[in-house]
């Protein structure tokens, strides 16, 4: 069964409101989990690292500012798109890795689905 | 991390073997060679992972060439199931950077 959880799936909103999108490790404790987005089409491309207690880690290209990132506790970070218009329109997902080091697999949420109108 | 290199697509008919083919020629010493597959509108999921040795699991089997520099994903029968991206990612040894995805290879399965 799923072990990351995202939520929510798909979200419809107006431009210029703020989304708030969850991501929970079930039944681990997650110091790092990782947000990606992803465009009609393309591949995904790695947002920024969320580290827990601390700041989150953001790719070049990526506005701090308007992609927020709170990771609160070992098992819940959020990332909170601030005053979305539509080209923020994309699929968002999170992932976080069971063991930490050793190359053990990535564990990914089902994405959340953002559509600014 | 290193790049690789997958075909864009590949087809393949239900219920017969498939060969994903994955180049990397610049692969580090130690760099894993992890296999991930996205299937529509899902997050990605794990498929196997290896280093030097060929590796089978209940998913698929991963074929690594003797030189690292190319490495095969088997699913041994498809499933309609099975039609997805896949994505051929080299990551260090540590484990603990992110996932970089390429373009992957889209698999269409005909029934």
């Amino acid at each position: 069964g799923a072990v990351v959880s995202q939520h929510p799936s798909w979200v419809i909103c107006k431009s210029g409101t703020s989304v708030k999108i969850e991501c929970r490790s079930l039944d681990f404790q997650a110091t790092t989990m990782f947000w990606y987005r992803q465009f009609p089409k393309q591949s995904l491309m790695l947002m920024a690292t969320s580290n827990e207690g601390s700041k989150a880690t953001y790719e070049q290209g990526v506005e701090k500012d308007k992609f927020l990132i709170n990771h609160a506790s070992l098992t819940l970070s959020t990332l909170t798109v601030t005053s979305a218009h539509p080209e923020d329109s994309s699929f968002y997902i999170c992932s976080a890795q069971r063991w930490q080091g050793r190359n053990q697999p990535q564990h990914f949420g089902d994405g959340t689905r953002l559509s600014i109108l | 991390d290193a790049k690789t290199t997958q075909p864009n697509s590949m087809e393949s008919n239900e219920e017969e073997p498939v060969h994903l083919p994955c180049n990397h020629s610049t692969i580090s010493g130690t760099d894993y060679i992890h296999w991930y597959r996205q299937l529509p509108s899902q997050g990605p999921e794990y498929v196997i992972h290896g280093l030097t040795s060929n590796v089978n699991n209940r998913m698929a089997s991963l074929a690594i060439a003797e030189d690292r520099k190319s490495s095969t994903l088997i699913l041994h029968r498809a499933t309609l199931r099975d039609a997805a991206v896949y994505y051929c990612i080299l990551r260090d040894y540590s484990g603990n950077t992110p996932l970089v995805f390429g373009k992957g290879t889209r698999l269409s399965v005909i029934a």
